[in-house]
């Protein structure tokens, strides 16, 4: 399966335990993207990195999230100390670097956080 | 305040005739638009996008308009299968600071095709 891969599907934490998300990009890909979506709302971004930069985290909030997209490995969303509000599906996209490409994202399934 | 707007939250048609689903838009400034496809506990598909230079893009039954006096995009699937049932999003993309990579959503539109 060549598609963006996230895992876990289902993430269960309690209030102020740490969250992981993970995200490896499809094949050839090497701009990923981190969005959030609350019930009943749409896709809200929160931050676009290449390997081994932040390119944007303007839709991070200040503080607990973290991003990383390192040399090896996937693409990490972070979450410490999650709160109620945090609970969400949380939606990896990846995209190529070269022309029109770079405009179509592509998504994984998600990642399902409920916070207790 | 909300860039793109979907105000219809739900949309249902007769399988075999047109659907048609509306976005509107209030940034000048974006460069492409894109429509995506849903499905419950799946994540968003690619369907088919265009170029804020271009007024039309066809892919098989997909069409997506852009009208850009009106700041107004819609797409267009004809004709409607059962399995177009899905909540469609509406997303644009760029033209304004910043890294200009991100996608700007609207809150989606449920499509509901009845045999």
């Amino acid at each position: 399966n060549a598609g963006v891969m996230q895992n876990p599907r289902h993430l269960v934490r309690r209030r102020g335990q740490e969250a992981r998300l993970r995200c490896s990009p499809m094949k050839g890909h090497s701009h990923v993207y981190w969005y959030r979506q609350l019930p009943e709302e749409g896709l809200k971004f929160m931050v676009y990195l290449q390997k081994e930069n932040i390119i944007d985290e303007s839709g991070m909030p200040k503080e607990r999230f973290s991003a990383e997209f390192p040399k090896e490995g996937p693409s990490i969303l972070r979450i410490q100390q999650v709160v109620r509000g945090d609970s969400a599906a949380y939606f990896c996209a990846s995209s190529s670097s070269q022309g029109v490409g770079k405009v179509i994202q592509y998504f994984g399934a998600g990642t399902r956080l409920s916070v207790l | 305040d909300q860039q793109v707007k979907q105000n219809s939250p739900s949309l249902s048609v007769q399988e075999g005739r047109i659907s048609i689903l509306n976005c509107d838009y209030t940034n000048s400034m974006f460069d492409y638009f894109l429509w995506y496809k849903k499905y419950p506990a799946e994540g968003p598909t690619f369907l088919i996008s265009i170029s804020s230079i271009k007024d039309k893009n066809e892919d098989g039954r997909f069409t997506v308009f852009l009208n850009k006096s009106a700041k107004h995009l819609s797409l267009h699937i004809v004709p409607s299968q059962p399995g177009d049932s899905a909540v469609y999003f509406c997303a644009a993309k760029g033209g304004y600071g910043g890294s200009q990579g991100n996608l700007i959503f609207g809150k989606g539109t449920k499509l509901s095709v009845k045999p």
